[in-house]
């Protein structure tokens, strides 16, 4: 998980509390992504960014609102906890590789496990 | 129906059998296809990549892609315990931001 950071680990959330994901990246890559995981499941696309600026929703954005202010930083904001939000949440970022620098191999930082109560 | 679906598993299989994790894909224009592993508790990490159709040896792994069929397959040879994890399956599209869709994963334990 070299080059990207979550915080925090762990949290335990009241339903209608929010709080900020962080995620933070020393690679210098432009596209950044928010994923949650359920137990058992695969990777949902919450928000995606492709540059400092510029945000786009995923498959599951409902609930959820980040920013891009850095090339290095893509906090996620979740407000008004609810329960479905009980996930574990993986932050990642894409760099190009293969033929021609056309495809686009991500990294994930360690996540950090939300449960809501 | 999903874009991506992948063998569920759980798979267990003895120390040193071979092992193969399988995907299928009803999208065509993905091009890009990963493999991932992920341990316990932690983040996935990418295992291998491959772009074309065909096979792609990386040590005890091989990656194969069979755009015709819209199949994927991962093998691992001589499996060891240290092998035992969940496996993701992930493909792109072409300048598509990036963003892969994943399998829902399948975990192989390799049991000593």
């Amino acid at each position: 998980n070299a080059g990207v950071t979550q915080t925090p680990k762990f949290r335990i959330l009241k339903i209608g509390q929010s709080m900020t994901l962080q995620c933070t990246q020393d690679m210098n890559h432009n596209y950044m992504y928010w994923y949650r995981q359920d137990p058992g499941m695969g990777l949902k696309l919450i928000y995606y960014s492709v540059g400092a600026g510029i945000t786009d929703k995923g498959e599951v954005p409902n609930g959820y609102n980040v920013s891009r202010s850095t090339t290095e930083d893509f906090p996620l904001r979740l407000e008004l906890a609810a329960p479905s939000q009980t996930s574990v949440y993986f932050c990642a970022i894409a760099t190009r590789e293969g033929a021609g620098g056309i495809t686009d191999t991500q990294y994930f930082g360690p996540g950090t496990r939300l449960t809501v109560l | 129906q999903k874009e991506v679906e992948q063998d569920p598993g759980p798979l267990s299989v003895p120390e040193g059998a071979i092992v193969s994790l399988n995907c299928t894909y009803s999208n065509s224009a993905f091009q890009y296809f990963m493999w991932y592993r992920q341990y316990s508790r932690k983040g996935p990490e990418l295992l291998m990549y491959t772009y074309s159709s065909g096979n792609k040896e990386d040590g005890r792994f091989t990656a194969q892609v069979d755009k015709s069929s819209k199949y994927i397959s991962l093998f691992i040879r001589d499996s060891q315990p240290s092998d035992s994890a969940t496996y993701l399956c992930a493909m792109t599209r072409n300048t598509n931001a990036g963003k892969s869709t994943f399998g829902d994963g399948t975990t192989l334990t390799v049991k000593p």
